[in-house]
């Protein structure tokens, strides 16, 4: 079946630190891969999607690489700030599909 | 423009009592989604709606929960009775399905307390 994992958090790197958020999925066909961000008493939000291997998505200083054949999904950013801290979501939706499948979430805390 | 929109925003009632979520989903999308999330079991798909019908509702937890969705611009979340277990942040949900791999708009949240 199709799933996403996603390193366990907290992550918690200081300000200006680069980071590496990683993901990882299993799905059967050519899934589209997303990052949600979840910001304190908030619903999920887009932060960045790909639709076919090898695609980067990319918002805010954000980036991701569509790669299949790692299957990953790894989120970077080159110098995280404070206002970046939240929880991360890894997602796959699979061609077709209407269903998202979520990963556990990665809590994202940056020390000033 | 309006995004999803989810009332009440918090909710406290007692074990046994009725409680009705709403959920609003952006004009013209045809697909809408009801998740709960907790702690302990992260963000769990309850049911899903194409089109105002129901698709899946393998992720309703019980047959105290019910979804319905009348019509294209609203649906209800229903739990009767309720217990203290249901307490969770209860999300709506929505997108625009072509053919896959669409993006999910989601609301708020409805912060559930059940003494």
């Amino acid at each position: 079946g199709n799933s996403v994992t996603q390193m366990e958090g907290p992550v918690t790197p200081s300000e200006e630190a680069f980071l590496t958020i990683n993901c990882t999925y299993t799905a059967t066909g050519y899934p589209s891969l997303f990052w949600y961000v979840q910001y304190p008493g908030e619903g999920l939000q887009l932060l960045l999607k790909a639709t076919k291997a090898d695609d980067k998505g990319s918002n805010k200083g954000f980036e991701a690489t569509y790669r299949k054949e790692t299957t990953s999904f790894h989120l970077e950013k080159g110098s995280v700030q404070v206002s970046d801290s939240a929880v991360y979501f890894c997602a796959l939706t699979n061609t077709g599909g209407f269903k998202t499948i979520f990963g556990a979430g990665t809590r994202l805390f940056v020390k000033a | 423009d309006a995004g999803v929109i989810q009332s009440p925003r918090h909710e406290v009632t007692e074990m046994g009592q009725e409680v009705t979520l709403r959920c609003k989903p952006i004009s013209g999308h045809n697909s809408l989604f009801w998740y709960r999330q907790t702690m302990m079991r992260g963000l769990e798909l309850l049911i899903y709606f194409n089109n105002n019908v129901p698709i899946d509702d393998s992720g309703m937890p019980e047959d105290r929960f019910s979804a319905k969705m009348p019509n294209a611009s609203f649906s209800t979340l229903k739990i009767q009775p309720s217990e203290p277990r249901d307490s969770a942040v209860y999300f709506c949900a929505s997108s625009l399905w072509t053919s896959g791999g669409e993006t999910q708009y989601f609301g708020p949240g409805t912060r559930l307390l059940v003494l």
